[in-house]
């Protein structure tokens, strides 16, 4: 069946623009993730979803990031005036339900570059 | 709060020799373990995870690990490596309580394998 799947899968913007990076979980998985992933590092958290509802943005660096997911199921990850700070890779994952021994399965990542 | 430690950023064998990645945890919580592969240009992809069962997990691709409680490790193992492990290798930690299953993520490690 169809993953995880990110759009666009690269994406150049000068600094101070509006960004949105988009996630398709598998369906029917209830839980979606986002992770920034910098040159040289591990995944790093950034928020999740139970449904509709962010249960966990505690990983958000600031309030220039913002993510929805209105109908429980695509997610949009927004930033506002981006820095070259953010440049990096945005992983988003899924799991059938939210729980630590649930399997995350990852999408292919969308590259952000700020120039 | 909880944290992984990968030793080695770099780790070269030989076809058919033993692989072995390391990886130290520290949570205060009773901790789920993860091994994920990365290839380029590829999303994540789950090789095998510890959720308090049988403290030596087999996974895919030949791989296992072993999860110490007393050394807080799980090092990720192979008998004999092939071209094709040829990868980033990312140990993973998420608490067992509750529902939260955010992943916390070590640094990688880049594993060469020669000929």
């Amino acid at each position: 069946g169809a993953g995880v799947s990110q759009t666009p899968s690269n994406k150049v913007t000068e600094k101070g623009k509006y960004v949105e990076l988009r996630c398709d979980p598998i369906s029917g998985h209830t839980a979606l993730y986002w992770y920034r992933q910098s040159l040289g590092q591990g995944p790093e958290f950034l928020i999740y979803f139970q449904g509709t509802g962010a249960a966990d943005d505690s990983g958000l660096p600031n309030d220039r990031f913002f993510a929805v997911r209105p109908e429980g199921s695509v997610s949009t990850l927004k930033i506002q005036r981006t820095e070259r700070g953010d440049s990096a890779v945005y992983l988003c994952a899924s799991s059938l339900t939210p729980g630590a021994a649930y399997e995350q399965y990852f999408g292919p990542g969308t590259r952000l570059t700020v120039t | 709060a909880q944290s992984v430690t990968q030793l080695g950023s770099h780790v070269s064998v030989s076809e058919g020799a033993l692989v072995l990645l390391r990886c130290n945890y520290s949570s205060s919580v009773p901790p789920y373990l993860f091994w994920y592969v990365q290839y380029p240009n590829q999303g994540l992809q789950l090789l095998l995870k510890y959720t308090s069962a049988a403290t030596l997990v087999k996974g895919i691709n030949g791989f296992e690990a072993e999860f110490k409680k007393s050394e807080t490790s799980f090092h990720l193992t192979k008998p004999s490596a092939h071209m094709s492990d040829a990868a980033e290798y990312f140990c993973a930690v998420s608490s067992s309580a509750g529902t939260a299953s955010k992943l916390t993520f070590g640094t990688g490690t880049r594993l060469q394998v020669t000929l």
